[in-house]
């Protein structure tokens, strides 16, 4: 069984929208935040957006804000990205990954230990 | 926004060789620091958390040292598997940014 599963990349066009969403199973779900990644083509990691456990709370990388929303539905475990006003620079591979903490000397230290296998977005006229 | 700064960009090592990549933050993180490994065609993989601190399953020849601005990720004698892109990772504040990688080529 597979932890987290991608799914709803795929082309679309400059300004467009789409949803992505992340399945997840095998884990208690509402005692996660969740955060999505995204890679460019040949390019390095670039976190996008965080979730807390039971949605009250986003984060967004400043490229995004506005144009991505990050939700999730923990009756059935499942992490959405919905995606508007896309660009050509939004192109890329889109990871939902696990955060989880460790409590050290009263600091929370986050870390993405389970990650999806990615779903890829394409924007392109 | 917290910029994390890795190097080198790109290694070539030997089997056996023992390989340091280091990450530098723009301000002090604490020991709010962690690495990951990804091979091409795949998910990144959490190598250590917390700077220093293992993750289950991850051999005992991968460590991580460094605190405040600066990290070390140190490998202490390269295996075949182990030819990958790194990247480390701030959790200090939000956006949890990234360093931009370093790519571990055979020699």
């Amino acid at each position: 069984e597979v932890p987290l599963v991608e799914s709803g990349g795929g082309l679309v066009q400059p300004g467009g929208s789409l949803r992505l969403s992340c399945a997840a199973s095998g884990f208690t779900f509402t005692d996660y935040s969740m955060t999505w990644i995204r890679q460019a083509p040949g390019k390095g990691l670039e976190w996008v957006a965080n979730i807390n456990r039971d949605g009250s709370e986003a984060h967004y990388v400043a490229s995004v804000q506005g144009r991505l929303t990050i939700s999730r539905d923990n009756a059935r475990n499942s992490l959405f990205l919905q995606m508007s006003s896309l660009r050509v620079e939004d192109t890329a591979t889109y990871y939902c990954a696990r955060e989880d903490y460790w409590i050290a000397r009263a600091h929370n230290l986050h870390f993405l230990d389970v990650w999806g296998k990615g779903t890829t977005v394409t924007v392109s006229s | 926004d917290i910029q994390m700064t890795q190097s080198p960009s790109s290694l070539s090592a030997s089997v056996g060789d023992r390989v340091s990549i280091t990450c530098r933050a723009s301000q002090n993180i604490i020991t709010y620091l962690n690495w990951y490994q990804q091979k091409p065609g795949e998910a990144p993989k959490l190598l250590i958390y917390a700077a220093s601190a293992l993750q289950g399953g991850v051999p005992s020849r991968f460590s991580g040292s460094g605190s405040r601005t600066d990290f070390t990720l140190t490998i202490t004698s390269l295996q075949p598997e182990d030819f990958a892109t790194y990247y480390c990772q701030q959790s200090f504040a939000f956006p949890r940014t990234f360093g931009q990688g370093t790519k571990v080529e055979i020699k």
